[in-house]
């Protein structure tokens, strides 16, 4: 069974620029979440979808973050302007449904705003 | 709110000696309480999982963990650490309430020595 996918891996942008992921989840799971994990810190829920709607995104700062997931799959991660408190690795999970007890973490992406 | 909280920023033991990484958490409801493990440059794996029972859950790579509801602890234990066990470790609660929200601590570091 393939993992979940994301990228890029890395990433290197100037504060103010904007940046996308993108996350494909483990096939059949319609319950897909993105968190940041800023360097020393746990993961921290940024937002959860249940197939294309969203169940929880109260902790994303929609000032500047946007995420979709249009058809119930993929989803991409937007931050637009980035900022320097923005560095952190980006990870996307996916679970069977709202009620499974495992996520199942991608690699994540790991951006730096400089 | 749920919290939880690991106190050891990092853990050091030499291989072959048992190995404990402590863990407490705070939640309004029945806990539901995971232990991941992240190695250099990857996503979050599971490890093992108390939802209800015993009290002493058995996981992956011969790692275990006890559920203290007295002392709202969720200890990972392994009885002889190796080398290829040095990794960040993260305590994780689900309160059913919050739908299924993970709550991260903040890691704990194991190295263990040869």
């Amino acid at each position: 069974e393939a993992g979940v996918a994301q990228s890029p891996r890395y990433k290197i942008i100037e504060k103010r620029q904007s940046v996308a992921f993108w996350c494909n989840p483990i096939s059949g799971h319609a319950t897909l979440y993105w968190y940041q994990q800023i360097l020393g810190q746990g993961p921290k829920l940024l937002i959860q979808f249940q197939n294309n709607g969203v169940v929880d995104d109260s902790q994303l700062p929609k000032d500047r973050f946007s995420a979709e997931r249009l058809k119930g799959v993929d989803s991409t991660l937007k931050i637009q302007p980035a900022k320097l408190e923005d560095s952190a690795v980006y990870l996307c999970a996916s679970s069977l449904d709202r009620g499974s007890h495992e996520q199942y973490f991608g690699p994540g992406t790991r951006l730096t705003v400089t | 709110a749920q919290s939880v909280a690991q106190p050891e920023d990092q853990v050091n033991v030499a291989e072959g000696n048992p190995l404990t990484v402590k863990c407490t958490y705070s939640v309004s409801g029945n806990p539901y309480l995971f232990w991941y493990v992240q190695y250099p440059n990857r996503g979050l794996q599971f490890l093992l999982k108390y939802i209800t029972g015993d009290n002493l859950v058995k996981g992956s790579y011969g790692f275990e963990a006890e559920f203290n509801k007295s002392q709202t602890s969720f200890h990972l234990k392994k009885p002889s650490a190796l080398v290829s066990d040095s990794a960040l470790y993260f305590c994780a609660v689900r309160d059913n309430a919050a739908g299924n929200k993970l709550t991260f601590g903040g890691g704990t570091r194991v190295l263990v020595k040869p």
